[in-house]
């Protein structure tokens, strides 16, 4: 069985500073490790994902992640946040089957 | 488009209802998943096919719940005896290699 914790439901962030989303996971397999976002009345789109090699990803728009195998987490970071990021974060884990989400967080820049 | 696309894109029914939810997943894609994405319960796997097959039904939460896909494309979800509690958004995402690509949903209200 896997399962994904994201410990923070909301993380209120002013506008050009830095955030860090965290995610941790548990797995008795190896696992492939995903965000997805999901923008108001929007549908989930993948922001970045591990599935091997470089422990550091990156997207396109300067979000990043960190796998971290002995901690087991997959958190995410931005040095500097916009408006326009403004969403719903899913951090997500797949045996290659099926993805296990965890309950999301809810990032809310301030202007 | 080339994206998964489902119809519709919401559904009102009464309580005690059959509903029919659709989805196409991107051409090629043998891979293909539903989800249910509830405030109470967050994003939660129901259903996957490998082809027409369906190796894992463990997330459909009763036997009002019912999936099929035929030729290895178009997928159906259907909810017999709709109740309160299956108002959701239904996602439907199809699977290439390790990523898998989320349609819109079908809002479901049942009042």
């Amino acid at each position: 069985a896997q399962s994904v914790t994201q410990l923070d439901s909301q993380v209120p962030v002013f506008e050009e500073a830095p955030v860090e989303l965290r995610c941790n996971y548990s797995s008795s397999v190896s696992v492939y490790l995903f965000w997805y976002v999901q923008y108001p009345n929007q549908g989930l789109q993948l922001l970045l994902k591990y599935l091997s090699g470089s422990t550091l990803v990156e997207s396109i728009n300067g979000f990043e992640a960190e796998f971290n195998k002995s901690q087991t987490s997959f958190h995410l970071r931005k040095p500097s946040v916009h408006i326009s990021d403004t969403a719903e974060y899913f951090c997500a884990v797949s045996d290659n089957e099926k993805l296990t989400f965890g309950t999301g967080t809810r990032l809310t820049i301030i202007p | 488009g080339a994206g998964v696309s489902q119809s519709p894109s919401n559904k009102v029914t009464e309580k005690g209802k059959d509903v029919e939810l659709r989805c196409d997943p991107i051409s090629g894609h043998t891979a293909l998943y539903w989800y249910r994405q509830s405030l109470g319960q967050g994003l939660e796997f129901l259903i996957y096919f490998q082809g027409n097959s369906a190796p894992d039904k463990s997330g459909l939460p009763s036997d009002r719940f019912s999936a099929e896909r035929t030729g290895g494309s178009v997928s159906t979800l259907t909810i017999q005896r709709t109740q309160q509690e299956d108002s959701a958004v239904y996602l439907c995402a199809s699977r290439n290699y390790n990523e898998q690509f989320f349609g819109p949903g079908t809002r479901l209200t049942v009042l």
